[in-house]
């Protein structure tokens, strides 16, 4: 059984740094063709890819935010990191990984519940 | 960046009745290099994350119900609920996966009437 949980702080400071926590079971990200992604949704809006890491340790991002993003994987603890710096209130939003397949064109087959972060002073 | 435009952005159907939702893409999913449309489906209900239905345009993913359908190819590609229940009403969003970026549609909200 494939779940994924994701945890970090719910509310953060305009200019601090956001770091987040996938952790996963059921499924190792050594496994070729697997990865785990990130996937944000403000309020009342729609779904945003932000980022991807995959079994080869190739790592994608999503242009526009590219230059605020940092993924990162620790296959032993089965745990995906995503730290997003500069946060701002437009990043307020729920944030979900996903665990993929189909390699670096993921198909997103398992999601966490998500966690909300809130981006105020 | 591709764009995915979906419509309509809501709609409402009668139980029991056919539901089709409308996803186009500024450019072509249909890979050569595997001969497959990139394109996959998605449901939220609220207060859940979203849940995989249809990949590579028109392969349910595993436990969907065989009411749900996904047909199409290149830039237009088509959802349809062929017997609407009441546990279908939720947020659909269709989704390019090819690199980067993943990118989703604005998404359709379906309710019952």
């Amino acid at each position: 059984q494939i779940t994924l949980k994701e945890s970090g702080p719910t509310l953060v400071k305009p200019t601090q740094t956001l770091t987040l926590t996938c952790t996963f079971s059921g499924f190792s990200l050594s496994t070729s063709g697997v990865g785990v992604g990130w996937v944000r949704q403000p309020p009342g809006k729609a779904l945003e890819w932000l980022a991807g890491i995959y079994w080869d340790d190739d790592k994608r991002y999503s242009p526009s935010l590219k230059s605020r993003l940092t993924i990162t994987k620790d296959t032993s603890k089965n745990q995906v990191v995503l730290t997003m710096t500069n946060m701002d209130p437009v990043d307020t939003a729920t944030y979900y990984c996903a665990h993929s397949v189909n390699g670096n064109s993921p198909i997103s087959t398992y999601w966490g519940q998500g966690t909300l972060v809130t981006v105020s002073s | 960046d591709i764009v995915m435009t979906q419509s309509p952005d809501s709609l409402a159907v009668s139980l029991g009745e056919r539901a089709t939702i409308n996803c186009k893409s500024s450019q072509s999913v249909l890979y050569s290099s595997n001969n497959k449309n990139h394109l996959a489906w998605y449901q939220q209900k609220p207060g859940q994350p979203p849940k995989l239905l249809i990949y590579w345009a028109s392969t349910r993913a595993s436990g969907v119900s065989d009411r749900f359908s996904g047909s199409g190819s290149g830039t237009d590609f088509t959802l349809t609920i062929s017997s609407l229940q009441a546990e279908d009403v939720a947020v659909y969003y269709c989704q390019a996966y090819y690199g980067t970026p993943s990118v989703f549609g604005q998404g359709t909200k379906v309710e019952i009437k």
